[in-house]
């Protein structure tokens, strides 16, 4: 079966700058990838999703790259804030009726002022 | 637009009793249903999902189970809970292939 692995598990960033988040999926049919956004006892909240058949999609400061031959995707946060402070959920699934989402471990994403 | 419910929010409960978290989904029809439960600081893992009424498939063999009496409504059972039970369970809805998975607000289960 499908196996995400998130990286880091960690990440501190000053205010402005930049943040990357990097996951591998093992299963070369997967094509759907979404990341969501959780904060402290909150829900999942999607915050943005690539399919397959592209390899860039941006929203905002938000953007997500994916490399089918390597299988990794990468979440981009720019011009941070501190309202991104959160954890970050990447996960992938096929495209098949039910999506059968696969997450990564996550990663706590701490803005500092 | 859609609405998903669940009930309830928090729940202690002690170690062998059963379990019964209900989920609803407002403003759609046919909606395939997701449970998954999260750990304590922990990413999401599926337990079941339905793409119709009485259609359940379970992800992860354990002493849960699921059922989906109507359309919209979704119930995570359990006969006897363990202390490996205790966590955030969360339900998700989506419609057809391809689309956007939303989350309920979780219900928090402490088993002692």
């Amino acid at each position: 079966g499908e196996n995400v692995e998130q990286h880091p598990s960690t990440l501190s960033v000053q205010e402005g700058d930049s943040a990357v988040i990097k996951c591998t999926y093992s299963d070369s049919a997967s094509n759907y990838f979404p990341w969501y956004k959780q904060e402290l006892g909150k829900r999942p909240q999607l915050i943005i999703d690539i399919r397959s058949n592209v390899g860039e999609k941006k929203d905002q400061r938000i953007a997500v790259t994916l490399n089918k031959t390597a299988k990794h995707f990468s979440l981009h946060i720019t011009e941070t804030q501190p309202e991104d402070s959160a954890v970050y959920f990447c996960a992938a699934s096929r495209i098949q009726g039910a999506q059968k989402l696969v997450f990564g471990q996550g990663t706590r994403l701490t803005i500092n002022p | 637009s859609q609405t998903i419910h669940q009930w309830p929010a928090t729940l202690v409960q002690p170690v062998g009793s059963p379990l019964s978290l209900e989920c609803t989904v407002e403003g759609t029809s046919n909606p395939n249903l997701y449970w998954y439960r999260q750990a304590a600081g922990r990413g999401l893992q599926l337990l079941f999902y339905s793409v119709g009424i009485g259609q359940i498939s379970s992800e992860v063999p354990q002493n849960l189970s699921a059922s989906r009496p109507q359309d919209r409504q979704f119930i995570l059972s359990s006969k006897k809970l363990l202390l490996s039970d205790s966590g955030f369970y969360l339900c998700a809805w989506s419609l057809g292939n391809g689309e956007t998975q939303y989350f309920g607000p979780g219900t928090r289960l402490l088993v002692l």
